[in-house]
């Protein structure tokens, strides 16, 4: 059974800080994507990372994929209260292409 | 192009009756996987569909169930409902690339009283 460990599980910051959110497994993923989902909303891709050590850069979000695809990591540089919401990790693999193996998830929350 | 749909957004319903959900993936999109999130338990893969066939499943008991229609669109049921079952259902559509990804729609929520 593949499991995503995210950390932390809440996150409350200043605006204009920087933060990190953590998502570890034991397994390899083939591709690893990350979400954000507003109350009531459903999750909003954010991206996809499919590449040991890749690394994506989406205005103040950068996103790494580990050298060995079990983890990643998204930084928010400069968070603004806009940034507000549930960060979820997701991994996929194999030939199980209709499942994704979500993490508990991370909610922020930037104070103006 | 459209995003995913599902109807209802919102529903209540009483122990022990039934309920079918309803998903329209993107154009072009010929799966489509269902999730359930809770508080507890966060997101948890239900089961997917492609070309009409289930072709992967999660740990729900068979109260839970599904069927894909010949032009993608899929439905959920749930039978014999229960208190626990209080959720938002979510469902996702792909085409099954190999970068699995998966776009969402905005989810039906569930209430069992």
């Amino acid at each position: 059974t593949q499991l995503l460990e995210q950390s932390p599980q809440f996150l409350s910051i200043q605006e204009g800080e920087n933060l990190t959110v953590y998502c570890n497994s034991s397994s390899v993923f083939s591709s690893l994507q990350w979400y954000r989902q507003e109350p009531g909303e459903g999750p909003v891709l954010l991206v996809t990372v499919v590449t040991g050590g890749e690394v994506k850069k989406l205005k103040r979000l950068t996103f790494q994929f580990g050298d060995a695809r079990k983890d990643s990591s998204l930084h928010i540089t400069a968070a603004q209260t806009g940034d507000t919401g549930l960060y979820l990790c997701a991994g996929a693999g194999g030939t199980s292409y209709g499942k994704l193996t979500f993490g508990q998830g991370t909610i922020l929350t930037v104070h103006p | 192009k459209a995003g995913v749909t599902q109807t209802p957004r919102y529903l209540i319903k009483t122990r022990g009756q039934q309920v079918t959900l309803s998903c329209s993936p993107i154009s072009g999109h010929r799966s489509v996987s269902w999730y359930q999130q809770t508080p507890g338990q966060g997101l948890q893969f239900l089961f997917e569909y492609f070309s009409e066939t289930q072709r992967n499943k999660g740990n729900f008991p068979g109260r839970f169930s599904g069927r894909q229609f010949s032009n993608s669109r899929s439905e959920m049921n749930v039978s014999t409902l229960e208190l626990g079952d209080s959720a938002l259902y979510l469902c996702a559509s792909s085409d099954r690339t190999s970068s699995y990804e998966q776009y969402f729609g905005p989810g039906t929520r569930l209430t069992v009283t």
